[in-house]
């Protein structure tokens, strides 16, 4: 059955600073998503990572995906209170399904 | 403009009234998706349809029925909805299976 396990859930950060959520899965899904919510909103697509080795970058926020550790990362750069949101990573299911499984979000505060 | 719509937005209502909370999009899309969001649970995939008339059950479809008899809609129907289905449900769509999916701006469901 696959898994998909965020950390941290809550994460408060300055300004400034440097920081990187984690998202593990438990099976051998190779595309691996993050998505972006803000208070009281829908969700909006950050990054789509197709491959081993795959790396996005956006702005401040950049993912990577090591299908062997069956491991991404959501690393962000010098946090801005913009980014504020709950961050979510998903996994699309490959065995004979079409199914997508969510992480339990991370919920980012970054303080002024 | 490209969207995703879903309709009511809010919806209260008393245990076993059967409701239809409907979803379009206009972007010729295939991949459609129902999840429901839960705190402290993430997203969690209700039913999903890979094109007309193609419909699945995702990992929460007790309770659900969907169809899909035109490519641009897909209405998730509670025939006997029940206190447990009050959530926020999100509808989505994607132009094939493992694209980014688009997202709907929620229906928040209160059941008495």
């Amino acid at each position: 059955e696959l898994k998909v396990e965020q950390n941290p859930l809550f994460l408060s950060m300055q300004e400034g600073k440097n920081y990187t959520i984690y998202c593990n899965y438990s099976t051998t899904s190779d595309r691996l998503y993050w998505y972006r919510q803000d208070p009281g909103k829908s969700l909006e697509s950050l990054f789509v990572l197709l491959s081993n080795g795959a790396v996005k970058q956006e702005g401040r926020l950049m993912a990577s995906l090591d299908t062997k550790a069956r491991l991404s990362t959501l690393h962000i750069t010098a946090a801005v209170h913009d980014l504020s949101a709950t961050y979510f990573c998903a996994a699309g299911r490959d065995s004979g399904t079409y199914k997508y499984i969510f992480g339990t979000g991370t919920r980012l505060k970054v303080l002024a | 403009e490209a969207q995703v719509t879903q309709n009511p937005r809010y919806l209260i209502t008393v245990t076993g009234k059967k409701l239809t909370v409907t979803c379009s999009q206009n972007m010729n899309h295939e991949y459609m998706s129902w999840y429901r969001q839960d705190p402290g649970l993430g997203l969690r995939q209700i039913y999903y349809s890979m094109n007309v008339e193609v419909t699945d059950k995702g990992d929460v479809p007790e309770g659900y029925k969907v169809s899909r008899k035109e490519k641009r809609n897909f209405p998730l129907i509670l025939e006997s909805p029940s206190p447990n289905q009050t959530s926020l449900y999100f509808c989505a769509s994607s132009p094939r299976v493992y694209y980014e999916q688009y997202f709907g701006p929620g229906t928040r469901l209160t059941v008495t």
